[in-house]
Order: C-alpha cells, then sequence, then structure tokens
C-alpha cells in the first residue's frame, strides 16, 4: 500500500538554528498539506499546495517558517531560525484533489525538539 | 466565530463498554470526517460524513451527522484493547474550498 514519506522522524536542534523537513507524497496526489501537531491538542494546517502553488499558507509564520513544492511532487518545509515554541509533531499528508472532500492519508510525522 | 466542542476530551473505558465521542459546530458544517491517532502513531481517515442526518457504519463503529449538519458523532460497541487512541473530527465549513480544521480530540483509554 502507498504511503506518504517522511524524514527525518527525529530532529532535535538548538534554538536559532535551522531545520528542514522533507515528504514525498503518495504518487498521483496532487494536494500536498504540512500540519503541526502539539502534543494532546489535533493537527493545524500550515500550508497546503497544488501540485506546485500554495493555496493555503495563512497559518504560516512566514518571518521564519518557509515552504515549497518546485516540481509539485516532493517538498520541504524549513524553519529558521528556530525557536523553543516550535517543538511539535510536523505531519505531512496527501489527498488526490483539494477542494473535494477526499480523505489525506498522513505521513508518520516528523518529532521536532528545540532545545 | 465559529466554534467546534470535541467532547469529552478524555474517556477510560473497560474493554467490553461502549464508548461514544462528539463534535458539535456553532455553525453549519460543509462535511465531517473522523480520524484515528494511535499513541506515538500519526491520523488515519476513517469516515466521511457530507449528507444531512447522514449514518455510515464500520464493523463496530458508527458515525452520525446531525440533521442540521451542526454536529456529529462517532460510537464505538463492545469495545476492545485495538480501540486505544484519539479520536479526531475535521470538518469543512460551507464555503470553504478545502481547508480541514481538526477538534482537539478524544483520546480513549480501554482496559481489560
Amino acid at each position: 500500500e502507498a504511503e506518504v514519506a517522511q524524514s527525518p522522524r527525529y530532529k532535535i536542534t538548538e534554538k536559532s538554528q535551522a531545520v528542514a523537513f522533507w515528504c514525498d507524497p503518495i504518487s498521483g496526489h496532487a494536494t500536498l498539506y504540512w500540519y503541526r501537531q502539539i502534543l494532546g491538542q489535533g493537527p493545524e494546517l500550515l500550508v497546503q499546495f497544488q501540485d506546485e502553488s500554495v493555496v493555503d499558507d495563512s497559518q504560516l509564520p512566514k518571518d521564519r517558517f518557509s515552504a515549497e513544492r518546485l516540481k509539485g511532487v516532493d517538498s520541504t518545509l524549513k524553519i529558521q531560525p528556530a525557536e523553543l515554541g516550535d517543538s511539535a509533531m510536523y505531519l505531512c499528508a496527501s489527498s488526490l484533489v483539494s477542494g473535494l472532500p477526499y480523505e489525506q492519508y498522513f505521513g508518520p510525522g516528523t518529532r521536532l525538539t528545540v532545545t | 466565530g465559529q466554534q467546534v466542542m470535541q467532547i469529552p476530551q478524555y474517556q477510560h473505558v473497560q474493554e467490553g463498554e461502549d464508548f461514544t465521542t462528539y463534535c458539535n459546530s456553532s455553525t453549519t458544517l460543509s462535511n465531517i470526517q473522523w480520524y484515528k491517532q494511535r499513541p506515538g502513531g500519526h491520523p488515519v481517515f476513517l469516515i466521511q460524513l457530507v449528507k444531512s442526518g447522514e449514518v455510515k457504519k464500520q464493523k463496530r463503529l458508527t458515525f452520525q451527522f446531525g440533521e442540521a449538519k451542526k454536529n456529529s458523532s462517532l460510537h464505538i460497541t463492545a469495545t476492545q484493547t485495538t480501540d486505544v487512541g484519539t479520536y479526531f473530527c475535521a470538518w469543512r465549513n460551507t464555503g470553504t474550498a478545502s481547508k480541514l480544521t481538526f477538534g482537539t480530540g478524544t483520546r480513549l483509554q480501554v482496559t481489560l
């Protein structure tokens, strides 16, 4: 069964350092999502791509976070500089089509700890 | 503004007991999805409800969408230890093209 791939699975970084996460969605899925999940809470959407275009980044802290999906396939989420409050699970998800109630398939996530 | 509450936050049951979690909105929802997240895992899609009054079943799980499309429930009959995890409702507002918003989740603990 096809899965969403993410790396690394765990990342420990010091505050003010840069960190990057990678996501490879299920083949053929046009829509890709990055979520942040703080322990004990539901996932919060950071950015949504339709192919290579950003369709929603309203919750992305743009002063320090950036995301790209250059060829409309895999994607990178970057934080620079990292802050203590960025410690969380970063989840990537993909779905067939945006704008329709299609289910989202989540990857295993990257657990970020900022010290 | 819109408020969506998911209750309860936590429930501990004995194996074999039933369990229900509710998602209640102050405004009409376009559709609602339910996800399960096992401890240490990632959310996994369970079901999607679109129609007013819709009821769907998956083995021991029953999902309902209210007539006014403002509330939804997930009911598990005769819980098993494999049901342990956090159950999230997630919704799209009417008129919003695609953004999915997740509830705060209900954590279910099942003991023998």
